[in-house]
């Protein structure tokens, strides 16, 4: 299957700290990404979808200047959480889709999550 | 909205036992898919399923797509300790988008 890196997979920040949150496609180019939040023993909760050169489409009840997203090319899109609090603390995780592979099938392809502890 | 609703939340069982995931929803799917995910990973896609009635075997799992592709299943044969995870189904539907059910927190126990 199409490979996704996240990276960090880890980071500790302390409070009023921004975090950048990577996300490339590496064998394959991705028009379309998506960033997910994840709780503890929940199931996925999808923030934004990430939109190659253009602005990126967010869901209802979560902030847009909160939760940066930048997609600048086939291959990348980045999360950052600006001035991140406590609450803030989650497992954030994106994926990608494959044109090519998947077509009407809406198969995404998920990185390994990162894990955010803010301080 | 579409909605997914998964049971059970969560399972435990002893190996060598057999179960049945579900996925339900009063809208209809163009495909969907289950995904496993260990802690602390992001979810693996285990398979797809875009036809009504379709059914899909990988191993010991069987998946098995509504007529009406509004539901489906997931079942594991002879569970073993490698199983444990968090099964999660996801409906695609307009705008590239997933809708994912709850998922279902399996525990085989040796």
């Amino acid at each position: 299957g199409a490979v996704v890196s996240q990276h960090p997979s880890r980071v500790i920040c302390k409070s009023g700290t921004s975090v950048k949150i990577e996300c490339r496609s590496l064998d394959f180019q991705a028009t379309t990404m998506f960033w997910y939040r994840q709780f503890p023993k929940k199931s996925l909760m999808l923030m934004a979808t990430s939109n190659e050169g253009s602005k990126a489409t967010y869901e209802q009840g979560v902030e847009k200047d909160k939760f940066l997203i930048n997609h600048a090319s086939l291959t990348l899109s980045t999360l950052t959480v600006t001035s991140a609090h406590p609450e803030d603390s989650s497992f954030y995780i994106c994926s990608a889709r494959d044109w090519l592979r998947a077509g009407a099938k809406n198969i995404q392809y998920f990185g390994a999550g990162t894990r955010l502890s803010v301080l | 909205t579409q909605l997914l609703e998964q049971s059970p939340q969560f399972l435990s069982i002893q190996e060598g036992e057999n179960l049945t995931v579900y996925c339900n929803s009063s809208s209809v799917f163009s495909s969907l898919q289950w995904y496993r995910q260990e802690p602390g990973e992001g979810p693996v896609l285990l398979v797809t399923v875009v036809t009504g009635g379709e059914v899909k075997k990988l191993k010991r799992l069987t998946f098995q797509f509504g007529d009406a592709r509004k539901d489906s299943s997931l079942h594991i044969t002879a569970a073993q300790t490698g199983d444990t995870g968090l099964y999660l189904c996801a409906g695609g539907g307009a705008g590239n988008m997933l809708t994912f059910g709850g998922g279902t927190r399996l525990m085989v126990k040796p």
